[in-house]
């Protein structure tokens, strides 16, 4: 089962930030959490993951509470583009094994 | 570096029948995963392989299986093909599948089961 509780859906307007939540209150201590994105039917594209400090790359930060337990993920400027299904996942052991849950669909609007 | 290739994306197939599913994994990765995604259900982990190594495997009939390669390149099989296989085959590759390894995923084999 998924370890994590998203919002079904939220909408953005271009340019502003898009901040999406994730709830993942068992998540363990070496437990990673990561975020993909998938923009319609194609596969899951890797944004970022982090374990208990806050992280940036290019492409979105992300915010992890210091408990632990939810985590958000922020795209800064978001585009038209960014429009996707966006899954908190987390990682559990030294697997590829992913457990995705149902995901988030970020609608941006001009 | 060329990202995860799969072959073929398209393909048709009826009842009963068996397809082969191929991924190529990013050059120097030694995991593969597959992930299997329907409207119903999601995206679904299929099976795992590493250094030939099957080292897990999701919640699927015996129909679906796996193998891969000493050059890390994969395929998977379904046999005995059934309507509620057509689905989304995604494939991922990561070094090494350890817990901070990120795994990259491939376009996707669209299977259609008639």
């Amino acid at each position: 089962d998924a370890k994590t509780t998203q919002p079904p859906s939220m909408d953005c307007a271009e340019g502003r930030a898009a901040n999406l939540p994730c709830n993942h209150s068992t998540i363990s201590g070496n437990e990673y959490v990561y975020w993909y994105r998938q923009i319609h039917s194609q596969g899951p594209q890797y944004i970022i993951h982090g374990l208990k400090n806050n992280e940036t790359n290019e492409m979105a930060s992300l915010i992890i509470t210091e408990d632990r337990k939810s985590s958000t993920l922020i795209l800064p400027h978001a585009t038209l583009r960014d429009t996707a299904v966006y899954y908190c996942i987390v990682r559990v052991g030294d697997t590829d094994k992913l457990i995705f849950g149902t995901g988030t669909r970020l609608q941006v609007f001009p | 570096k060329a990202g995860v290739t799969q072959t073929p994306r398209y393909l048709i197939k009826t009842r009963g029948q068996q397809v082969t599913l191929s991924c190529s994994p990013i050059s120097g990765h030694r995991s593969v995963s597959w992930y299997q995604q329907t409207p119903g259900q999601g995206l679904q982990f299929l099976f795992e392989y590493f250094s030939e190594t099957q080292r897990n495997k999701g919640n699927f009939p015996g129909r679906f299986s796996g193998r891969q390669f000493s050059n890390s390149r994969s395929e998977m099989n379904v046999s005995t093909l059934e309507l509620g296989d057509s689905a989304l085959y995604l494939c991922a590759s990561s070094p090494s599948g350890y817990r901070t390894d990120t795994q990259y995923f491939g376009p996707g084999t669209r299977l259609t089961v008639l």
